[in-house]
């Protein structure tokens, strides 16, 4: 497809077990980034990747976020031991980087994935 | 310190009434940008407008139109004739140096007919 592909759209899991958040950039797009909304918070920044560079993971609330990105393109963010309290919407975004001198690209949305924790 | 305050958590309005959504933000980089994203009740975010911080003209484009103003670290989004399909949560981000785009809180808007 044309925009940013996100899946599952829904996932209801038991408090404890390990999940899985998949997102699939815009094609050429090097910059992709995770997000999290939580009901009625803005949006807080998790994750960043942008082409080979290591990524920038000072927004994951716990060493029990991690994500990846293979091949520069998809990307998975792993949540494992899930808690309640990571029941969210996580939004994932891509975007081309910025050239020198130039205005920083907007970010496209995928439609998120909503995680809710029992 | 980065920051976006979007103090308004929900407003509501008649159709046809104009309506400003407003956004403070707080950096101490000289060189910085700004956005508001439209996520409609689908849950996608959409892109609406961008603006850095050299250029403080204001921009008008049908019935939106934004306000930037350094003096008070303000960039505000003022909708005119509000219609129902103007619901949504509205999000002012900023984008300093480097690459973190960091999001207000988001105003919900209810257009009601």
């Amino acid at each position: 497809g044309a925009g940013v592909s996100q899946s599952p759209s829904n996932k209801v899991t038991e408090k404890g077990k390990d999940v899985e958040l998949r997102c699939d950039p815009i094609s050429g797009h090097t910059a992709l980034y995770w997000y999290r909304q939580s009901l009625g918070q803005g949006l807080e920044f998790l994750i960043y990747f942008q082409g080979n560079s290591a990524p920038d993971k000072s927004g994951l609330p716990s060493d029990r976020f991690s994500a990846e990105r293979t091949g520069g393109s998809v990307s998975t963010l792993t949540i494992q031991r899930t808690q309640q309290e990571d029941s969210a919407v996580y939004l994932c975004a891509s975007s081309y980087p910025a050239r020198e001198g130039e205005s920083p690209e907007e970010l496209f949305f995928g439609e998120g994935s909503r995680l809710t924790v029992l | 310190a980065q920051k976006v305050t979007q103090a308004q958590t929900e407003i509501s309005v008649v159709e046809k009434e104009d309506v400003t959504l407003d956004c403070v933000y707080e950096t101490r980089d000289t060189t910085y940008y700004l956005f508001w994203y439209k996520q409609p009740p689908s849950g996608e975010l959409v892109f609406l407008i961008r603006r850095n911080s050299f250029d403080e003209q204001n921009e008008i484009s049908g019935r939106y139109s934004w306000n930037f103003q350094k003096s008070t670290s303000s960039f505000n989004f003022t909708i005119t004739a509000s219609q129902v399909v103007d619901s949504a949560v509205y999000f002012c981000a900023l984008k300093p140096g480097g690459f973190k785009t960091i999001f207000g809180a988001g105003t919900r808007l209810f257009v009601k007919a």
